[in-house]
């Protein structure tokens, strides 16, 4: 299951914590991207990354922020602004911006209480 | 906004038998069109693919096919085992500079023995 990753795999929070989620991955991927999960709801795209030192807002990326300093690694930060955290986040790559298949990691499941 | 609706949400079928998932886009422009499998706690992948130059595809017991007219696009899977269940999502990629995909909200897939 190598190639992205995610880290941890579960995390608790108490809630008006700031957490960072880690995604780490060893393609050459130019783009990455990071969605949360809901049941019932899908995959929902929240930030992304076509290159090093530039993202974009996806969209529902009120209360989140992300960094892109290294071509392999794209933090997601959960702020406390973010009114519903509790839910499975998604990490992402793909080889190119254009069209093609997005490779996922494992996933964090964050629970703020 | 961007949009992709996905049906049947649930689907159970008895094995052997043939399941068919269908999901409709908004956007004129999307282009590029793949399918996704995750199973319990796991995370999606890839399982087929279809561009918008493209009618039908098939790879082995899977087959997509896409009517660019009708904005529709259907998962088939034939001759079902009790390991095809799981979670199945179709997504559609945005045209433009993004080629964001934009996710439907799923379809769980049980194939009772």
């Amino acid at each position: 299951d190598g190639g992205i990753t995610q880290s941890p795999k579960y995390l608790f929070r108490k809630e008006g914590q700031n957490v960072t989620l880690s995604c780490e991955q060893n393609l050459n991927h130019d783009a990455m991207y990071w969605y949360r999960q809901d049941p019932g709801q899908g995959l929902r795209l929240i930030y992304y990354s076509q290159i090093v030192n530039d993202f974009q807002k996806g969209d529902i990326a009120e209360g989140y922020s992300v960094s892109r300093e290294k071509k392999e690694s794209f933090p997601l930060t959960v702020t406390s602004a973010q009114k519903n955290p509790t839910a499975f986040y998604l990490c992402a790559s793909k080889v190119g911006w254009q069209g093609g298949e997005q490779y996922f990691g494992p996933g964090t499941r964050l629970t703020v209480t | 906004g961007e949009n992709v609706e996905q049906h049947p949400s649930t689907l159970s079928v008895q094995e052997g038998d043939s399941a068919v998932i269908k999901c409709t886009y908004s956007d004129s422009a999307s282009n590029y069109f793949p399918w996704y499998k995750q199973e319990l706690g796991k995370r999606p992948q890839l399982i087929i693919d279809i561009r918008s130059n493209v009618g039908e595809k098939k790879d082995q017991r899977i087959a997509v096919t896409l009517n660019k007219t009708a904005k529709h696009f259907s998962l088939h899977i034939t001759e079902t085992q009790p390991e095809d269940s799981a979670v199945y999502f179709c997504a559609a990629s945005m045209g433009g500079a993004t080629n964001k995909l934009i996710f439907g909200t799923g379809t769980l897939l049980a194939v009772q023995p």
